[in-house]
């Protein structure tokens, strides 16, 4: 089973409506981060959390919104999706406390469409 | 601020080898990585390098010089499954985040 997981894998979706991007992991890790990526632009980051109580905006943070259940989840939400949300969003996690370098794994991403 | 430049693009052929640059602007430095990232999929970790040097892990090696903000991932006996973009990547000036380069996809053609 992968360590990362995200759901839904693909979404296609109207402007003005509400989405829940979900992020699971099973790595144990306490950092867990939210990017999007687009064609040209590379992975911008978007939130970050170290655990439960700590939630952190990224370069991107406006228009999206997370929460972070509990250490092994943490969700990314859009209040009302606009087109040019349309990319790949990467959930991605590290701990530095594993000694390797707090290195980031990521999920296997979610294609999110706004008409 | 921080700033990473790649090339955008590069094409190699079958069993040869291929140098990717990346150059850094940082305000704080704690280490870069590398990244490959298949069309569509997740990105996967290649390499860490904190200190000066050269890094090798089997095909793939990559050397970092911190004085000249310089790192290259070398990649040698090329397949086709080698084509994929490369992504360089520096921690954020708090170092709580990485900050990616927007990466540069090698074509290996036969």
């Amino acid at each position: 089973d992968a360590d990362v997981t995200q759901t839904p894998r693909n979404r296609i979706t109207k402007t003005g409506k509400r989405i829940m991007l979900e992020c699971s992991q099973t790595k144990g890790h306490d950092r867990m981060y939210w990017y999007r990526q687009d064609p040209g632009l590379g992975l911008q980051l978007i939130y970050y959390s170290f655990d439960v109580k700590d939630i952190n905006k990224g370069e991107i943070s406006d228009g999206y919104s997370v929460s972070r259940q509990a250490q092994a989840k943490f969700s990314l939400s859009l209040e009302s999706a606009i087109p040019n949300q349309t990319a790949l969003y990467f959930c991605a996690t590290s701990d530095p406390r594993t000694g390797d370098s707090n290195t980031q794994y990521f999920g296997p991403g979610t294609r999110l469409t706004v008409l | 601020g921080q700033n990473i430049d790649q090339p955008t693009e590069m094409t190699a052929t079958e069993g040869a080898i291929v140098q990717i640059n990346c150059t850094y602007q940082t305000s704080g430095f704690n280490g870069l990585f590398w990244y490959q990232q298949h069309a569509g999929e997740a990105p996967t970790f290649l390499s860490y390098n904190v200190l000066d040097g050269l890094e090798e892990k089997g095909r793939f090696s990559s050397f970092l010089s911190r004085s000249k903000g310089y790192s290259y991932l070398l990649l040698k006996e090329l397949q086709m499954k080698d084509s994929a973009s490369y992504l360089c990547a520096v921690h954020n000036q708090a170092g709580t985040a990485l900050i990616f380069g927007k990466g540069t996809t090698l074509s290996v053609s036969s």
